[in-house]
């Protein structure tokens, strides 16, 4: 079945560091693929999108690329800043992007001064 | 517009009670989904409905579970008797099928069940 695996954290960087988060994933037909944020006491916000291969979902500076070679979609950011803390979620859906999100595990990010 | 709104934003109750989450989505959107979220297990999602049809229930854990959607501006998520183990955060999303792909999630409800 469809499944996402992203890598464990926390990650804590200084703020200015550059981030990437690992996203793989692993889906049947062509899924489209999100990055969500989470910030404490608060639902997920959607951060990015890509629907289709080589597209590059971007948002707020942070970028991710559907790489169908080798099913990724990581997430980065050039220069993280103190409010970038929070948990981010990669995620999947069928295609038509209706059917229901897989998320992965989520990634802690903390970012210090 | 006021986004997805979910209530209680908090709730605390006593093993074998019935509870009742509450969810109006953003106004016009056609799709509702329920998620719930723990440490142990993620984010899951329980059950989603289609212009106020039940499409796909596989994730709600047992049959203490149930859904409605009577509206198109209204959804609960009922536990009967409820369980320590349901203890968790409860998120409400909305989708306009016409739109972008992006669900828009509640504020989310913390149960605790002791």
């Amino acid at each position: 079945g469809n499944s996402v695996t992203q890598m464990e954290g926390p990650v804590t960087l200084s703020e200015e560091a550059f981030l990437t988060i690992n996203c793989t994933y692993t889906a049947t037909g062509y899924p489209s693929l999100f990055w969500y944020v989470q910030y404490p006491g608060e639902g997920l916000q959607l951060l990015l999108k890509a629907t289709k291969a080589d597209d590059k979902g971007s948002n707020k500076g942070f970028e991710a690329t559907y790489r169908k070679e080798t099913t990724s979609f990581h997430l980065e950011k050039g220069s993280v800043q103190v409010s970038d803390s929070a948990v981010y979620f990669c995620a999947l859906s069928g295609s038509g992007g209706y059917n229901k999100l897989i998320f992965g595990a989520g990634t802690r990010l903390a970012v210090h001064p | 517009d006021a986004g997805v709104i979910q209530s209680p934003r908090h709730e605390v109750t006593e093993m074998g009670q019935e509870v009742t989450l509450r969810c109006k989505p953003i106004s016009g959107h056609d799709y509702l989904f329920w998620y719930r979220q723990t440490m142990m297990r993620g984010l899951e999602l329980l059950i989603y409905f289609n212009n106020n049809v039940p499409i796909d229930d596989s994730g709600m854990p047992e049959d203490r579970f149930s859904a409605k959607m009577p509206n198109a501006s209204f959804s609960t998520l009922k536990i009967q008797p409820s369980e320590p183990r349901d203890s968790a955060v409860y998120f409400c999303a909305s989708l306009d099928g016409g739109g972008s792909y992006e669900q828009y999630f509640g504020p989310g409800t913390r149960l605790t069940v002791t």
